[in-house]
């Protein structure tokens, strides 16, 4: 069944920095595009970043443009979130999420998969 | 800057029919906005209940339909159970590789 594993999360001080990884299993990873979504403590889910199946395509939310960097490693069925200049706003659950249709090279499908996340707590 | 819109939180009694809407601070949503709706129950990570509007994911019941009314989209559940008792995301495409999500909607069985 398909399947996602988030795993790298911790706590971290402000200013450092931290990289997340997505196992992905059940489905062919190079033909489909992911997501990373959070959703910090008591609050709602916040879209973060998007990578199309081939990886030439990538898109940030505003509030991680210039700190964040998704990238994928097809031949290892991983996407990764590599997080810089960590912030205590940045403190959240960590989500991966496969799009729902082949091939989607922006995103417009949306989430038809999630991972169970991984925790990140920004503090000093 | 757009905001996604929801009602914070609904009621349904069991058995019943409730509607949930997603609609924009400016504007109307329509197809071209993939809309798609996910569940989360406190504790665990989101489920995806459907995706394109309309088109329900892998496993779930057909209790749960999606579909644009008027200016916003909706998420319509029929024969509410107590394990419905979820909070509800939606989120649109925007565009240019962005999507947004709503700030949920706390739905209580009772």
């Amino acid at each position: 069944q398909v399947q996602l594993v988030e795993s790298g999360g911790g706590v971290v001080q402000p200013g450092r920095s931290l990289r997340l990884s997505c196992a992905a299993s059940g489905f062919t990873f190079s033909s489909y595009g992911m997501h990373w979504v959070r959703q910090a403590p008591g609050k709602g889910l916040e879209w973060v970043a998007v990578m199309s199946y081939d990886g030439s395509n990538k898109y940030y939310a505003d509030s991680v443009k210039g700190r964040f960097t998704i990238s994928r490693d097809n031949s290892k069925n991983t996407l990764y979130l590599q997080m810089n200049s960590l912030r205590a706003e940045d403190t959240a659950v960590y989500y991966c999420a496969k799009m729902a249709y082949y091939y989607d090279s922006s995103g417009y499908s949306g989430m038809d998969v999630w991972g169970q996340g991984t925790t990140v707590t920004v503090s000093s | 800057q757009t905001v996604v819109t929801q009602e914070p939180s609904f009621s349904v009694s069991p058995g019943g029919t409730v509607t949930l809407t997603c609609g924009l601070s400016s504007g109307s949503v329509s197809t071209s906005y993939y809309p798609s709706w996910n569940q989360q129950t406190p504790g665990q990570a989101p489920r995806t209940l459907i995706y394109s509007t309309n088109t329900r994911s892998s496993g779930v019941p057909d209790r749960f339909s999606g579909s644009i009314l008027g200016n916003k989209a909706a998420l319509t559940i029929t024969g509410a159970q107590a394990d419905d008792e979820s909070d509800y995301y939606c989120v649109l495409y925007m565009g240019s590789g962005i999507s947004v999500f709503g700030g949920g909607t706390k739905l209580s069985v009772l």
